[in-house]
């Protein structure tokens, strides 16, 4: 049983293109969060849900708009691809803990290539 | 920026021996996390250490945290091959409104 699934695993298209990345928990959390991971590997933060809430909103081009259907989903949908975009995205959840940030799990990411 | 800065960004050693990354912070913590990513695949929850804790282990593991320095360092004893992999800190910021953010990483690999 996968933890935090998301898909597609590998995304390759032109730019100027719409796609979306899904991602779904099964571990009853009530935080999710879309990160991206360079080529260098530098990992950031780009949007966290809590119950189905926006309450993490890094600076993003708008071209990038998180959806959450319920506290189990959360979706990503990326509008006019650009090269820059090329990078893998890591869905994550986690319990929200009283004194700080808790444990994340992470999918196994979504690797997109813009050509 | 909170971002941690680990150092080294690289290390390659013979399994067996033991691997020491360090991470380095910049504004006040409510705890500090390490992460594993084998290549390819997402990242892994190792420990978790608050502020109030100076050290904390888990297995071959072993955490320490000094806020005053604002560092922290992994220590990994023991190494096997199956240890190659990226480690990554990620820090809890006070006031950050519970928001995980990463350092650059150190690559570590362990030879046979």
């Amino acid at each position: 049983d996968t933890a935090v699934s998301q898909t597609p695993k590998y995304l390759v298209t032109q730019m100027g293109n719409d796609k979306s990345i899904k991602c779904e928990q099964n571990l009853g959390h009530d935080t999710m969060y879309w990160y991206k991971q360079d080529s260098k590997k530098f990992l950031k933060i780009m949007f966290s849900y809590n119950n189905k809430e926006l309450i993490i909103n890094e600076t993003v081009p708008n071209r990038f708009s998180p959806k959450s259907p319920d506290k189990a989903h959360l979706n990503l949908h990326i509008n006019s691809l650009e090269l820059g975009d090329s990078a893998v995205y890591f869905c994550a959840s986690s319990h929200r803990l009283a004194g700080g940030a808790g444990e994340l799990f992470f999918g196994e990411g979504s690797r997109l290539t813009v050509l | 920026s909170q971002q941690g800065e680990e150092d080294p960004q690289a290390l390659s050693i013979q399994e067996g021996e033991n691997a020491t990354m360090n991470c380095s912070y910049k504004t006040s913590i409510n705890n500090l996390q390490w992460y594993r990513q084998n290549s390819g695949r997402g990242l892994v929850h190792l420990i978790l250490i608050r502020s109030n804790e100076r050290e904390k282990h888990s297995g071959r593991l072993r955490v320490t945290l000094d806020t005053s320095k604002k560092s922290s360092s992994l220590l990994i004893t023991a190494s096997r091959a199956a240890d190659t992999a990226s480690y990554f800190c990620a820090t809890d910021a006070k006031g950050g409104g519970n928001k995980l953010t990463f350092g650059t990483g150190t690559q570590l690999k362990v030879e046979l």
